[in-house]
C-alpha cells in the first residue's frame, strides 16, 4: 500500500546531540510537511515543501532544519536538541495545497 | 484569525450510544475543513473531508459530518460507537495562507472514552 513512513518510530538522543528523523512517502505527492506534538496538544507545523521549495514557519526554533533531497524523502535535522523538544515528530504529505494530508505513525523523540 | 475551536476535551460515551463531537471554526471564505482520528502513539487518520457541494459528508468507519455555514460549524457524529473508537480526534480547517501557502489549522482535540 502506498503509504507515509518515518523511521525510526522511537528515537533517544542526548541534549545537545544532533538527532536525524526521516520520512518517506510512496505517493508521489508534492508537498511534505513536518509537525511537532506535544503530550495532548494538537500538532504544530513546523516547515513545509512544496516541491523543492522550502516554507519556514514564523515560530519555528533556528534549531530545527529540514532537507527534501528528492520528491520521496524529507528528513527533519534537530541540530542542538533540548528538553523541551521532547516530542512526537509527524510527517505528512498531501497531492497539492488544501489536499487531504496523510500522516504517517510519527517518531517519538525522548531527550536525556 | 483564522481558528478552530474543538470545546469538549473530554467525552465519554457508553458502547452503541450516538455520539457528536463539536467543532467551530473561524475563516473569512469558504474553508476546506478535515476531521482526523490519532489513536495512542500513532499518526493523524482522515476520517472526512469537506471541500464543497452536499453539505453532509460521510466518511470511515461509519462517520459522517455537517458543514453549517451559518454557525461556522462542522461536526462529527456517529450513531452507534464501537469500543475501537475511543482516540483523540481532531478536527481542521484549511485554505489558510501562510507565507504564500495554504496550511491547516488543528483544533485542540477531543479525547473521547467508550464504556463497554
Amino acid at each position: 500500500d502506498a503509504m507515509v513512513i518515518q523511521n525510526p518510530r522511537y528515537q533517544v538522543t542526548q541534549f545537545g546531540k544532533p538527532v536525524t528523523l526521516s520520512c518517506s512517502q510512496t505517493l508521489n505527492h508534492n508537498v511534505m510537511y513536518w509537525y511537532q506534538q506535544k503530550s495532548s496538544q494538537a500538532p504544530k507545523l513546523l516547515f513545509h515543501y512544496y516541491d523543492k521549495d522550502f516554507n519556514n514557519e514564523a515560530d519555528t526554533p533556528d534549531n530545527f532544519q529540514s532537507r527534501r533531497p528528492n520528491t520521496s524523502f524529507c528528513f527533519l535535522d534537530i541540530r542542538s536538541p533540548g528538553l523541551g523538544d521532547a516530542a512526537m515528530y509527524l510527517c505528512a504529505t498531501s497531492r497539492d495545497a488544501n489536499q487531504p494530508q496523510h500522516f504517517g505513525d510519527g517518531t517519538r523523540l525522548s531527550i536525556l | 484569525a483564522q481558528s478552530v475551536t474543538q470545546p469538549d476535551i473530554h467525552i465519554t460515551v457508553s458502547e452503541g450510544a450516538s455520539l457528536e463531537l463539536r467543532c467551530n471554526y473561524s475563516y473569512g471564505a469558504t474553508p476546506y475543513l478535515f476531521w482526523y482520528v490519532q489513536s495512542p502513539g500513532q499518526g493523524l487518520q482522515l476520517l472526512l473531508k469537506y471541500f464543497s457541494g452536499d453539505t453532509l459528508v460521510q466518511g470511515i468507519k461509519g462517520f459522517e459530518a455537517e458543514f453549517k455555514r451559518s454557525q461556522s460549524s462542522f461536526n462529527l457524529r456517529k450513531p452507534s460507537v464501537h469500543w475501537s473508537d475511543a482516540a483523540e480526534y481532531f478536527c481542521a480547517v484549511g485554505g489558510v495562507a501562510s507565507g504564500g501557502y495554504n496550511k491547516l489549522i488543528f483544533g485542540a482535540g477531543t479525547r473521547l472514552a467508550v464504556h463497554p
